[in-house]
């Protein structure tokens, strides 16, 4: 079955530590995203990329980096200049020519600094 | 810029029917989007409109847009506990000159024996 995984579900991170929070998909999607969701907030962008080698920022990147060396992956990292990196963090994708069908989710990775 | 607001809460009863309510600001949207959200868990699509439909029906959900207004609501007839989550509206942008979502902040609602 096709779909979007993100791995792993939940992660520790001390402070001052870099982490890499996985996405990955086989539904052969061009574009890919990273949203953090705090509690009230809703969805905010972190990244985005619509095709391989090329990706840009969205609303909140500060402390965040990405890379996109494969169409069907799309890792994110969360740095040590990110002050406040407790969230839960998603991954989505879409084809872009077809955006009426919306966003693929994963299932998220809760990320909580100890 | 673009911006999607909803209500935080709802609570009703077994039984009852839901409507959960959004206005967006983006007057070049091209699609809007309802999706779930169950806890600990990833956003679900649940339905979705074409910005030159007024309304789409798809079993127990009722989809109304009212462009003039820029106001989007989302029936639930019937609502059940299962039905308890976070409903996120979305509308497509194209300010960037990239099509992206962007989300409101939820309306999570609680359905009540």
């Amino acid at each position: 079955d096709g779909g979007i995984t993100q791995s792993p579900k939940y992660l520790f991170r001390k402070e001052g530590q870099n982490v890499t929070l996985s996405c990955e998909q086989n539904l052969n999607h061009d574009a890919m995203y990273w949203y953090r969701q705090d509690p009230g907030q809703g969805l905010r962008l972190i990244y985005y990329s619509q095709i391989v080698n090329d990706f840009q920022k969205g609303d909140i990147a500060e402390g965040y980096s990405v890379s996109r060396e494969k169409k069907e992956s799309f890792p994110l990292t969360v740095t040590s200049a990110q002050k406040n990196p407790t969230a839960f963090y998603l991954c989505a994708s879409t084809l872009i020519k077809s955006l009426g069908y919306g966003y693929t989710f994963g299932s998220g990775t809760r990320l909580t600094v100890v | 810029g673009e911006d999607v607001e909803q209500s935080l809460f709802l609570s009703v009863r077994e039984g009852d029917s839901s409507v959960i309510n959004c206005t967006y600001t983006d007057s070049s949207s091209t699609y809007l989007y309802w999706y779930k959200q169950e806890p600990g868990a990833g956003l679900q699509l649940l339905t979705y409109i074409f910005s030159n439909m007024d309304m789409k029906q798809d079993q127990r959900l009722t989809v109304l847009l009212n462009k003039k207004d820029k106001h989007l609501s989302l029936r639930i007839a019937d609502t059940q506990t299962g039905d308890s989550a976070i409903y996120f509206c979305a509308e497509t942008s194209s300010n960037t000159g990239f099509q992206k979502l962007v989300f409101g902040t939820g309306t999570r609602l609680l359905v009540s024996p």
